[in-house]
Order: structure tokens, then C-alpha cells, then sequence
């Protein structure tokens, strides 16, 4: 059974950091392309960033560029993604999702982690 | 940027009833691999959002047939031909034909 359990949201002041984890099993991790998918309480879905299977292809929405590093570590089986210069409107849920096809075929979701900035 | 645009934003839909739910993209999403990259979602309340269509057409396994998605170029339609009390929630199109994927802004499907 496929799993993705994120982790490491919490409330945070702006300007500050913090760092998800996405727990991946069931699934060949290293095969998959990875993204992370935000969403504003009661508001729409936000792509975030995409990762491919060896880290080597990388993208990020604009809203959170030069402010937001997407990794994995194939060996855990796990997702990051490094928040730093957080503003208030950085506040969401946060889902990650695995790719099927690598092209946005999001075909499994984390129940998703919850991160506030504010003051 | 591609646009994504869905109509209508909310409908109200009484059990057994059909109902249609339009996504319009600014830039046509016929890649040149003669694929097509629009994709439909479904969050129910209090849910991560899971995937229905890809690719246009294609129903994901498990997905029940009486989703369907048709269109092509910049045109896209998810029909549900007779809904259910389940299919209650949140359905986004979502472009992934480029950078940054954009998902539509959502349309509230509400069982009468």
C-alpha cells in the first residue's frame, strides 16, 4: 500500500525557517518524480516544486522561489522540502504528492501538514 | 503562465442527476508527444485531493465510469453521468503541459 506521510509543519514567525518530510513507502521511491502541492484553508491548490527520481530536475512555483529548496534522499525514502524567509502568505497545508508519469500525474497524496506563519 | 479557468464554480446536483463541469487553459495543452496534459481532481471535504482523470480521458484505476473526461486543445469537460451522495466536494483541472503546473480555481459540487 502506497503511503506518504508528511511532517514538520508547526507555526512559525515570519522570516523564520522550517523544514517538511515526506515519508514515502510501498511504492519505488527512487523511480518516482515528486512534488509538493500547498493549499490556503478554504482556498484552491498551489503546484509548489517537482522533483525528478535523481534529484537532478528541479522546479518551483514563483511564489516560493529563491525561498524554498525541494530534496529527497532515495536511501530513506524520504521528500524535503527546506522553507526559509517564510511569509505570512506562506501559510497553508502542505501535501506531497507522488508523480505516476512525471507528468503531473499526481497519483498519491499525503494527508498533508500544516504550516503557519505568523506573529 | 498557462490560465486554467473552470465553469461553473459551484452547481448544486440532485442524486442520479448528470452533471458537467467545463475547464478552459489560455495555451492549448497538446504537447508535441501528441499527449494532452490536463488532469481533473476530486478533494472531498476534510480530504487530500485524489486523482479521477489524466490525460484528457483516462480514467485512474478504481475511478468509477461514470467520471468521464473529454476535450482537447484548450477545451476540457469532466462529466459525471448519474452523481452520488460520495461525489460531493471540490473538482480542479489542473495543466501540466509546462511549468508551473496551474490547477483551476475549483468548482464546489454540492448533492442536493
Amino acid at each position: 500500500e502506497v503511503q506518504l506521510l508528511e511532517s514538520g509543519g508547526g507555526l512559525v514567525q515570519p522570516g523564520g525557517s522550517l523544514r517538511l518530510s515526506c515519508a514515502a513507502s510501498g511504492f519505488t521511491f527512487s523511480s518516482s518524480d515528486m512534488n509538493w502541492v500547498r493549499q490556503v484553508p478554504g482556498r484552491g491548490l498551489e503546484w509548489v516544486s517537482d522533483i525528478n527520481p535523481a534529484g537532478g530536475n528541479i522546479f518551483y512555483a514563483d511564489s516560493v522561489k529563491g525561498r524554498f529548496t525541494i530534496s529527497r534522499d532515495n536511501s530513506k525514502n524520504t521528500l524535503y522540502l527546506q522553507m526559509n524567509s517564510l511569509r505570512v502568505e506562506d501559510t497553508a497545508v502542505y501535501y506531497c504528492a507522488k508523480d505516476l508519469t512525471g507528468w503531473g500525474c499526481f497519483d498519491y497524496w499525503g494527508q498533508g501538514t500544516l504550516v503557519t506563519v505568523s506573529s | 503562465d498557462v490560465v486554467m479557468t473552470q465553469t461553473p464554480l459551484s452547481l448544486s446536483v440532485t442524486p442520479g442527476q448528470p452533471a458537467s463541469i467545463s475547464c478552459k487553459s489560455s495555451q492549448s495543452l497538446l504537447h508535441s508527444d501528441g499527449k494532452t496534459y490536463l488532469y481533473w481532481y476530486l478533494q472531498r471535504p476534510g480530504q487530500p485531493p485524489q486523482l479521477l482523470i489524466y490525460e484528457v480521458s483516462k480514467r485512474l484505476s478504481g475511478v468509477p465510469d461514470r467520471f468521464s473526461g473529454s476535450g482537447s486543445g484548450t477545451d476540457f469537460t469532466l462529466k459525471i453521468s448519474r452523481v452520488e451522495a460520495e461525489d460531493a466536494g471540490l473538482y480542479y483541472c489542473m495543466q501540466s503541459i509546462q511549468f508551473p503546473r496551474i490547477f483551476g480555481q475549483g468548482t464546489k459540487l454540492e448533492i442536493k
